[in-house]
């Protein structure tokens, strides 16, 4: 497998910045995905990672090191509605699948 | 409305029981997947059904069987189940395999209940 370890729960305040951590061990790396679901829903695409940096989308933005085997997901300016549970999935071509596997995800608590 | 719709929403069957659950996509997408997601665990892919592969999970049970009979719709056929087969069943579509940055598109999932 591809031993994706993200933190099982983190708590926030609402207007501060969050970091959700994800780490991985590849063989053939090959895209990190990060997806937000909220309790009882469907999870949705936030982000997607290939090369090394930082990509932003408005409140939200994802880093990527490969050398590290490293991703984080940044959240600014928290509103209540970010809580929920963010998951990590990264794509390991080693084994001739596309297929990405998830992590546990991280549930954030986000309080007033 | 996420562009993938699953039914039942919600599903209560006895152990000795047969059902089907539904997935269909109308996003011109030709990859189409199961998930299973039960608590504490990670997203478990069951099978996925592309132009680019067709995998099976050898860990999943005989007694969950897919079928595909064309690119918009999935079907996961459930017969003699488990207690432990009680999650969430996820259905999920992609332009191809291989999509990266569009990701995705996940359905609401139905909650089913073995008892």
């Amino acid at each position: 497998g591809q031993n994706i370890d993200q933190p099982t729960e983190m708590t926030a305040t609402e207007g501060a910045i969050v970091q959700i951590n994800c780490t991985y061990q590849t063989s053939g790396f090959n895209g990190l995905f990060w997806y937000q679901q909220h309790a009882g829903e469907a999870p949705t695409f936030l982000s997607y990672n290939v090369l090394d940096g930082l990509e932003e989308k408005g409140r939200f933005s994802s880093f990527l090191s490969r050398s590290k085997g490293y991703s984080y997901l940044l959240l600014k300016e928290l509103q209540m509605k970010d809580s929920a549970s963010y998951l990590c999935a990264v794509r390991d071509m080693a084994g001739g699948s596309y297929i990405p596997t998830f992590g546990r995800g991280t549930s954030l608590i986000v309080h007033p | 409305e996420t562009g993938v719709t699953q039914t039942p929403r919600h599903l209560v069957m006895g152990m000795t029981n047969k059902k089907s659950l539904k997935c269909e996509q109308h996003l011109g997408h030709n990859a189409m997947y199961w998930y299973k997601q039960s608590a504490k665990k990670p997203l478990e892919l069951m099978f996925v059904y592309s132009l680019e592969e067709r995998v099976e999970n050898n860990s999943v049970p005989s007694r969950f069987s897919p079928e595909c009979p064309n690119s918009s719709h999935l079907f996961l056929h459930l017969h003699t189940l488990q207690p432990e087969d009680s999650a969430l069943y996820l259905c999920a579509s992609s332009q191809t395999a291989a999509t990266g940055g569009s990701g995705y598109t996940f359905g609401s999932g139905t909650r089913l209940t073995v008892v």
